[in-house]
Parts: structure tokens; sequence; C-alpha cells
């Protein structure tokens, strides 16, 4: 499976301020996924992230609060923007492709605290 | 849209003896079934996956059956060892267009004891 790494494993922000977290592959990859983890809680999709057009957001999701990227093949960020406690959660990122379309193997995630 | 329903939400098992995780599904669509485990702290971690096409599918002490008529899978593990004591989730494929999304379940935090 590829190696996927995600960048910051964490941080603590401030109400009000936005938080970007990238994700890195270190193969080319079909798909890149991005999820929630709330406390104790399962992992719910924000959005897919397609290479070289917007990203397709899940319902209760929305493009101004996390937008996304993903210039290339290998790399997605997301955005948290506009942060509330509220939004303190894991954030993972997943990759398929390797080796059919449908297995997903995830980042070590982000743990965000907002204060 | 796909629902994923998983029980038990908590399971506590001695060491030695078998553990049984059960999921139902709701769209018939859907063709692949994949196990996480998670433990605290960690990624989850694909342990066993299975597709429509098969009944049955084992990996040592792990094994998974799929009733596609009733809509239900399920994890068996035998043999359990405290390594196995962690956070286990099952997941349904909605394929759609070129995306295969997974729906997860709620989690079942397996515990197994000396």
């Amino acid at each position: 499976s590829a190696v996927i790494s995600q960048k910051p494993s964490r941080d603590i922000c401030q109400r009000g301020t936005s938080l970007t977290i990238q994700c890195q592959v270190d193969s080319q990859v079909t798909m890149m996924f991005w999820y929630r983890q709330q406390p104790g809680q399962s992992l719910t999709l924000i959005a897919t992230a397609n290479q070289g057009s917007e990203a397709t957001y899940e319902s209760g999701f929305v493009i101004d609060k996390f937008p996304i990227s993903r210039p290339n093949l290998t790399f997605s960020t997301l955005t948290v923007s506009n942060l509330s406690p509220e939004d303190s959660s894991i954030y993972l990122c997943s990759v398929s492709g390797l080796p059919t379309t449908d297995t997903q193997y995830f980042g070590p995630g982000t743990r965000l605290t907002v204060l | 849209g796909e629902n994923v329903e998983q029980h038990p939400s908590t399971l506590s098992v001695q060491e030695g003896d078998s553990a049984v995780i059960k999921c139902t599904y709701s769209d018939s669509a859907s063709n692949y079934f994949p196990w996480y485990k998670q433990e605290l702290g960690k990624r989850p971690q694909l342990i066993i996956d299975i597709r429509s096409n098969v009944g049955e599918k084992k990996d040592q002490r792990i094994a998974v059956t799929l009733n596609k008529t009733a809509k239900h899978f399920s994890l068996h593990i035998t043999e359990t060892q405290p390594e196995d004591s962690a956070v286990y989730f099952c997941a349904a494929n909605r394929a759609t267009g070129t995306a295969s999304k997974l729906t997860f379940g709620t989690g079942t935090r397996l515990q197994v004891t000396l």
C-alpha cells in the first residue's frame, strides 16, 4: 500500500482562524478523500478531492467552510475555515486506487483543537 | 443513500475466545465491504475486505461473511489476543460514478481481557 503522510499531526487554533491540512502520498492514486472523526465517533466523509477540478462535497459540508485543493495525483489540502470549538476533531485523508478503486487507506490524521 | 448499522457497540471477551461483530447495509447496489481496526490514537487500518461475488473470506484468525440477500456481513475473530483490543469499523461502498465512497458503521469497541 501507499505511504500517506499528513501535516500537521496536531494543532491548537483560536476561534475564527483557519487551519490548512496537507496530505501527501508517495505514489499516484486515483482518488483522495477527506474525513472527519469527532471524539469517540465514526468516520464521516467530508468530500472527494478531484484532481484538477472542484471537490465533491457530501451533504452537510460546504466549500466555504472546507475548501479543498488537489493540484496533482499525490497531494491534497483541506482547509477548515472560521474555526469554532465544534470543529475540534480528527481530520483524515484517505486514498484509493492501490490496488483497486475501492480499497481505501488512511493517513495518520490531524488532531485539531479549537479554543 | 447508504446506511450502515453495526452491533454491538462494545464487546468484551476473554483471551482465546471468539468475537463476532455484525453489520447491516441498506443499498442493494453496494458490492464492497471492508473492515477497519483503529487502535487508540492511530489511523484506521484495513484488516480484511470482501466483495459481493463471494460469501466468505478468511485471513488467519479473522474472517468475514456476507449475506447479500439479507444485506448483512460479519467479522469473526478467533483465538482473540490482547492486541486485538481496538475499535472496529465496518463499511460499505456507494458506487457513484467514478468515485467509490465508503459509508462507515458506528464502530465496535472490542476489549480482550486476560
